[in-house]
């Protein structure tokens, strides 16, 4: 199975900040990461498609990028409503793994 | 607009069984592939399971193979996805969400499926 792993698990972050979250999956998987955003008590909501697609209706403030085994999810400019739990996900090859996510907090 | 509706969780015990259903509208079902995604409380996503658009396919996590299995109706009039889940264990204790697939008419699992939309979840408590 391919292991997802994020980085930080946490962070605490300014309104107007720039935030990068890493995810590292243990075997290569081409282009084939997902990034979700996941506020309290509702469904994961899909932000990012094949590591660099943005999601129709998403803010473009919100991007990624990398291939192979490195990925990374970047906020421009952090918003009051931005602050959630994000997760990457491998869509390579069942089973499709997330990472532990990552909490982001108001400072 | 596109709905997923999940119902059927509820309280079970360690050993018992439970079927999950996920009623989906506003899109052409019966040409995308489907996924159950879990929940435990306070813990990250965890993939459960996926079904092709025709139901020739199907894939599951580990921790649930041989226990669960997913299945659904492309029925016109019934549009619905299932989850089948028996010997259930303590940490089976999860909210449990179906999402739809972005692959169209593909049988054999494609990369780069993703989960474009989901439901708003079914709670699955298993206690003595």
């Amino acid at each position: 199975d391919i292991q997802m792993t994020q980085s930080p698990s946490s962070l605490s972050a300014s309104v107007g900040d720039r935030v990068t979250i890493t995810c590292r999956a243990s075997q290569i998987i081409s282009s084939y990461l997902n990034w979700f955003q996941q506020k309290p008590g509702k469904a994961p909501n899909l932000l990012i498609y094949t590591a660099s697609n943005l999601q129709s209706g998403v803010p473009s403030r919100f991007s990624g990028s990398g291939s192979g085994t490195d990925f990374t999810l970047t906020i421009s400019s952090l918003q009051p409503e931005d602050f959630a739990t994000y997760y990457c996900q491998q869509s390579y090859s069942p089973p499709l793994t997330f990472g532990g996510g990552t909490k982001v907090e108001i400072k | 607009q596109v709905q997923l509706v999940e119902s059927g969780g509820g309280v079970v015990q360690p050993g018992g069984s439970l079927r999950l259903s996920c009623a989906a509208s506003g899109f052409t079902f019966n040409i995308y592939g489907m996924h159950w995604v879990r929940q435990a409380p306070g813990k990250g996503l965890e993939w459960v399971a996926a079904i092709s658009y025709d139901g020739s396919n199907k894939y599951y996590a580990d921790s649930v193979k041989g226990r669960f299995t997913i299945s659904r109706d492309n029925s016109k009039n019934t549009n619905t996805l299932y989850l089948q889940m028996n010997s259930l264990r303590a940490e089976d204790t999860a909210v449990y969400y179906c999402a739809k697939g972005v692959r169209v008419v593909v049988t054999a699992y494609s990369a780069g499926d993703n989960f474009d939309y989901w439901g708003q979840g079914t709670l699955l408590t298993v206690s003595s």
